[in-house]
């Protein structure tokens, strides 16, 4: 079973530029979760979708943060314009039904914000 | 809300040493509690998991005992390999049907032969 993917995995951008982000959950996982780690910091949760409904937003920075889940699969977590501490990694995660907590990590995107 | 406190790191250790990285944490009701790693430049990986109290997780020597009474999952191995050189995170989800994830600050662990 192919694991949770991600693109691109490092990205280098100025101040006040826009990124995206892409994940493709492992194939069936209905519930996609977005992730924010800081360095030196455990990730913390910016947006949950439950098929392509969000569930919980309430931590995404929603006046430059966005995210959508088109068609229940993959999804893209967009910023703009990016400030200096928007540098992190930002983490996609899957979970397979309700009643099974365990999520699955991708491998990451490292943005860097000059 | 929802919090966990992990031991400060780094803690370094010699091969074959013991290990225990403390962890205890804040919830309401009957959380599920995990222990993932972060390799170097990878993501993060499920370690092993509790969901009930007194229940012991293990996977790869590593083994952690959920305690409701102390409100702690601290992880433990016997007997540490340099390839065990990584960031070990605690983390909790409520078991509501959305539950999400509460990380600690993870732990590095650094393993020299």
């Amino acid at each position: 079973e192919a694991g949770v993917a991600q693109s691109p995995r490092y990205k280098i951008i100025e101040k006040r530029q826009s990124v995206a982000f892409w994940c493709n959950p492992i194939s069936g996982h209905a519930t996609l979760y977005w992730y924010q780690q800081i360095l030196g910091q455990g990730p913390k949760l910016l947006i949950q979708f439950q098929n392509n409904g969000v569930v919980d937003d309430s931590q995404l920075p929603k006046d430059r943060f966005s995210a959508e889940r088109l068609k229940g699969v993959d999804s893209t977590l967009k910023i703009q314009p990016a400030k200096l501490e928007d540098s992190a990694v930002y983490l996609c995660a899957s979970r397979k039904r309700e009643l099974d907590n365990e999520q699955f990590f991708g491998p990451g995107t490292r943005l860097t914000v000059l | 809300g929802d919090s966990v406190t992990q031991m400060e790191g780094p803690v370094t250790l010699s091969e074959e040493a013991f290990l225990t990285i403390n962890c205890t944490y804040t919830a309401t009701g009957y959380p599920s509690l995990f222990w993932y790693v972060q390799y170097p430049g990878e993501g993060l990986q499920l370690l092993l998991k509790a969901t009930k109290a007194d229940d012991k997780g293990s996977n790869k020597g590593f083994e952690a005992t959920y305690r409701k009474e102390t409100t702690s999952f601290h992880l433990e191995k016997g007997s540490v390999q340099v390839s065990d050189s990584a960031v070990y995170f605690c983390a909790l989800s409520s078991n509501s049907g959305y539950s999400t994830l509460t990380f600690g600050k993870g732990t590095m662990l650094l393993v020299s032969p």
